[in-house]
């Protein structure tokens, strides 16, 4: 089974700066990545898949990348609405697909 | 709209069972799979199964040893979940997703508590 490291567990960002999440897996999983949002009381939502795609309806601010082992998810110019935790997943050795155990991004 | 209503609140002892329901709608059951995914307080997403309600197929993570089972009833574009001996450390909140590799779908999620 791959494991997924998230880091940091929490980074604390000012309103309008930038922030950026990192996702490690212990092997490589190609591009074969996602990306979720999670709010308080929510289910995920998907922001990214395939690396660096965004899905359907997800702000342009959002952006992916990294491929093997090492991935980023970078969020330009924070909103309010952005506060939540943020979660990778590799579906390239399935099953099972794996998760991260998440980044919390909190207003600093 | 495609959207996937889950089953209520569930409270179990350990030893027992619990199925939690997924029912489909806005689109065809069958036509892409729904993997069951589990998130326990304060942790990260946990994938356990997925099934195909096209053909039945199913897949299953080995970390639950045998004590999951999927089903489906197409007849009411419905996808069930089945826990079997039920431990303190399954109590979690359960989501159907839609998909078999990433999930831009899920369900509204049914919480199981499982407590002597």
């Amino acid at each position: 089974e791959i494991v997924m490291t998230q880091s940091p567990a929490t980074l604390s960002v000012s309103p309008g700066e930038r922030a950026t999440l990192s996702c490690r897996a212990s092997q490589s999983v190609s591009r074969n990545l996602a990306w979720y949002q999670q709010k308080p009381g929510q289910a995920p939502r998907l922001l990214i898949y395939g690396a660096f795609t965004r899905a359907p309806g997800v702000p342009a601010r959002f952006s992916g990348g990294g491929s093997g082992t090492e991935f980023t998810l970078t969020i330009g110019s924070l909103q309010s609405e952005d506060f939540a935790i943020y979660y990778c997943q590799q579906y390239n050795n399935w099953p099972p697909s794996t998760f991260g155990q998440g980044t919390k991004l909190e207003i600093k | 709209q495609v959207q996937l209503l889950q089953s209520g609140p569930e409270m179990k002892k350990p030893g027992a069972s619990v199925k939690v329901s997924c029912k489909a709608s806005g689109y065809t059951i069958t036509s892409f799979g729904i993997t069951w995914v589990r998130q326990a307080p304060g942790q990260g997403p946990e994938w356990m199964a997925w099934i195909s309600p096209y053909n039945g197929n199913t897949n299953y993570s080995q970390n639950f040893q045998g004590r999951v089972t999927v089903t489906t009833d197409t007849s009411t574009s419905t996808v069930f979940l089945e826990l079997r001996n039920l431990r303190s450390d399954d109590t979690a909140i359960y989501y159907c997703a839609g998909g078999i590799r990433y999930f831009e779908v899920w369900g509204t999620g049914s919480t199981v508590t499982v407590s002597s």
